[in-house]
């Protein structure tokens, strides 16, 4: 079965630092492109971060650029989002998605994980 | 990047067709062909439904379709069931090489 399964989220004060990550099932990871894709309480979603197959492009949100690193280990079929310097509006559901087509852009976000909450608060 | 603009609500009987704009600027679903759109039921992760403009995934029904004039997107359901109601979502890619959702469409089937 073709899966994605995120970790790591929680509860952390302002300012501090997180580390997520998504493991992948069922398909040929080190294939495809991934994203991490957020959805505050309530709220719609937002695009966070992409990391292209080879690691050799990575795009970032301006509202998480410098605070957050997308990282990913093939070896492991996995995918990681470094979180520092952490704000209350970072609180929200934090997913995975793979990018299913070969075309830089596209953005067609096919298998998506479960999420993680990550909450940040005093 | 400013959230692409999608109607709040829209609603529709069982078996009507209802759409759902998705409206940007030339810099993102103007600029280019690479629109989707997702469903998400409550406490669920999205769905893809519709890729680079209208280009269904396998398994998703035929039903639904999507759509592109100037800098606005559109998807439309025909045959409205009662699984359809759901938040559905558009999302483009950038000029700033980065993607940008719509604000979300609550779909009510009446």
């Amino acid at each position: 079965e073709v899966q994605l399964v995120e970790s790591g989220g929680g509860l952390v004060q302002p300012g501090g630092s997180l580390r997520l990550s998504c493991a992948a099932s069922g398909f040929t990871f080190s294939s495809y492109s991934m994203n991490w894709v957020r959805q505050a309480p309530g709220k719609g979603l937002e695009w966070v971060s992409y990391i292209s197959s080879s690691s050799s492009t990575i795009y970032y949100a301006d509202s998480v650029k410098g605070r957050f690193t997308i990282s990913r280990d093939n070896a492991k079929n996995s995918l990681y989002l470094q979180m520092n310097s952490l704000r209350d509006e970072d609180t929200a559901v934090y997913y995975c998605a793979r990018d299913f087509s070969m075309i830089v852009g596209s953005g067609a976000f096919d298998i998506w994980g479960q999420g993680t909450m990550v909450t940040v608060s005093s | 990047q400013s959230a692409l603009t999608q109607p709040a609500s829209v609603s529709g009987s069982p078996g009507q067709s209802i759409t759902i704009s998705c409206t940007g600027t030339s810099s993102d679903v103007g600029g280019y062909n690479y629109v989707s759109w997702y469903q998400q039921h409550p406490g669920k992760a999205p769905k893809l439904m519709i890729y680079e403009v209208s280009n269904r995934p396998s398994g998703v029904p035929d039903r639904f379709s999507g759509s592109k004039s100037g800098n606005t997107a559109s998807l439309t359901i025909s045959g409205l069931q009662a699984e359809d109601e759901a938040d559905y979502y558009c999302s483009s890619y950038t000029s700033s090489s980065s993607w940008v959702f719509g604000g979300g469409t609550k779909l009510t089937v009446l």
